[in-house]
């Protein structure tokens, strides 16, 4: 596709309950990332997966946090059992190579009730 | 750690001035700097990438500064117009961790007519 595009836009849920959310990058980039922005904070760093290596794990906060990227290119970030804290803009963005030009998707706004 | 800050927080400028956006950062082994805009409400969009060999990247209207060893970048504006008016973030990306790119908290700028 022409951008990174990340599905659903909005996200409203129950505390406890589990969500996904995918992540399209864009064709060809070995590289993609997610991040997480909650209200009035930075952007806070979560995983990295680039090609076929391990991906970096070392941003997600809980075990409640997981991801994958099947066939090097669609993500998906689960969150289990979610908490009211959860709450945030979920980013994901990609890159052709590891340490280029990164290209950002619109997000998915989580809110836990 | 890396630490990025953005100063100032929030600027407020008529139409036409020219301005700066300053970012520093304390580790200055970095692999390259990176500003985005972000509109309320979207993802970031990235503006203008500079590696560390790098002092300036251009683009249009935009002219991106680094000085690696004072751990400083700047993001010149020249003729500003309303629609700069966005979120305005550094990230800078440790040298030999392609994953971690550590954003500021940007700077939030109101071009009025």
């Amino acid at each position: 596709g022409a951008g990174v595009s990340q599905s659903p836009s909005n996200k409203v849920t129950e505390k406890g309950k589990d969500v996904e959310l995918r992540c399209d990058p864009i064709s060809g980039h070995t590289a993609l990332y997610w991040y997480r922005q909650s209200l009035g904070q930075g952007l806070e760093f979560l995983i990295y997966f680039q090609g076929n290596s391990a991906p970096d794990k070392s941003g997600l906060p809980s075990d409640r946090f997981s991801a994958e990227r099947t066939g090097g290119s669609v993500s998906t970030l689960t969150i289990q059992r979610t908490q009211q804290e959860d709450s945030a803009v979920y980013l994901c963005a990609s890159s052709l190579e590891g340490a280029g030009k990164m290209f950002f998707g619109s997000g998915t706004q989580l809110s836990v009730l | 750690k890396q630490e990025v800050t953005q100063i100032p927080a929030a600027l407020s400028v008529p139409e036409g001035e020219n301005l700066v956006l300053n970012c520093s950062f304390t580790d200055s082994a970095i692999y390259n700097l990176q500003w985005f805009r972000q509109d309320p409400g979207k993802g970031l969009t990235s503006l203008l990438l500079i590696q560390s060999s790098q002092r300036e990247q251009t683009s249009g209207r935009l002219n991106a500064s680094l000085d690696k060893s004072s751990g400083r970048s700047t993001l010149y504006i020249a003729a500003s117009q309303p629609g700069d008016s966005a979120t305005y973030l550094c990230a800078v990306r440790i040298a030999g961790t392609a994953s971690k790119l550590t954003f500021g908290t940007g700077t939030r700028l109101q071009v009025t007519l």
